[in-house]
């Protein structure tokens, strides 16, 4: 079983639309979840944290966390085509060393159509 | 400088070469990692600094790899007799801290080293 499990998509919304993308792990140990935005041929962009269960809101983004449900989404309002990359979920794995290394899903591709 | 710099940003080698990446992380960050990347794949953990040392190594996918950070600061990731399923993007990444109950607030990607081995 992969340790974080994302639907590769693609995942295609109009604009203005509220784009959704969802999220499993397996860890329930794990306590810290990001979303990463990575533009094609570039590196992934940290755009939200979450740690603890509930909504948090940034912006047009809101994160989920349902540590019951071993759940992460991230929801993004008001699409936009500058929204158009890959969605990267990642979670903490405590594993040797304290390193809480981030264990990271496929990603999902949006993409905004104008 | 104010983000993670890596180096070179393309790197062309001969199957059987050995290349060495370089990773110049955010001043102050004292937690250092490298993750290799294929296509249409997440990040893939390798090894994880703290300080001078290698905390954990786990990613390493066999001993042709290896990393150092001799001072705490830099860092080199060192491929041995490449081969042409090396290829991929190197990222690494720095932050403030990691493990021992502290926050976790996520890492600083740098632009990433695409290596292909031909």
């Amino acid at each position: 079983q992969k340790e974080v499990e994302q639907n590769s998509g693609p995942l295609s919304v109009p604009e203005g639309a509220i784009a959704s993308l969802n999220c499993t792990y397996s860890d329930r140990g794990s306590q810290s979840f990001f979303w990463y935005r990575q533009y094609s041929g570039k590196s992934p962009e940290l755009i939200m944290s979450i740690y603890s269960n509930g909504d948090k809101e940034d912006g047009r983004f809101t994160a989920q966390l349902n540590k019951a449900s071993q759940y992460v989404s991230l929801l993004i309002r008001d699409s936009q085509p500058s929204d158009s990359a890959t969605y990267l979920c990642a979670v903490t794995l405590d594993t040797q060393g304290g390193s809480e290394k981030l264990v990271f899903g496929k990603g999902t591709k949006l993409t905004v159509n104008p | 400088g104010a983000g993670v710099s890596q180096t070179p940003s393309n790197k062309v080698t001969e199957k059987g070469k050995y290349v060495e990446l370089r990773c110049d992380p955010i001043s102050g960050h004292t937690a250092l990692y490298w993750y290799r990347q294929s296509l249409g794949q997440g990040p893939e953990f390798l090894i994880y600094f703290q300080g001078t040392g290698a905390a954990d190594d786990s990613g390493l996918p066999n001993d042709r790899f290896f990393a150092v950070r001799p001072e705490g600061s830099v860092s080199t990731l060192k491929i041995q007799r490449t081969e042409r399923g090396d290829s991929a993007v190197y990222l690494c990444a720095s932050s403030l801290t990691a493990g021992q109950g502290l926050i976790n607030y996520g890492y600083t990607f740098g632009s990433g080293t695409r290596l292909t081995v031909v």
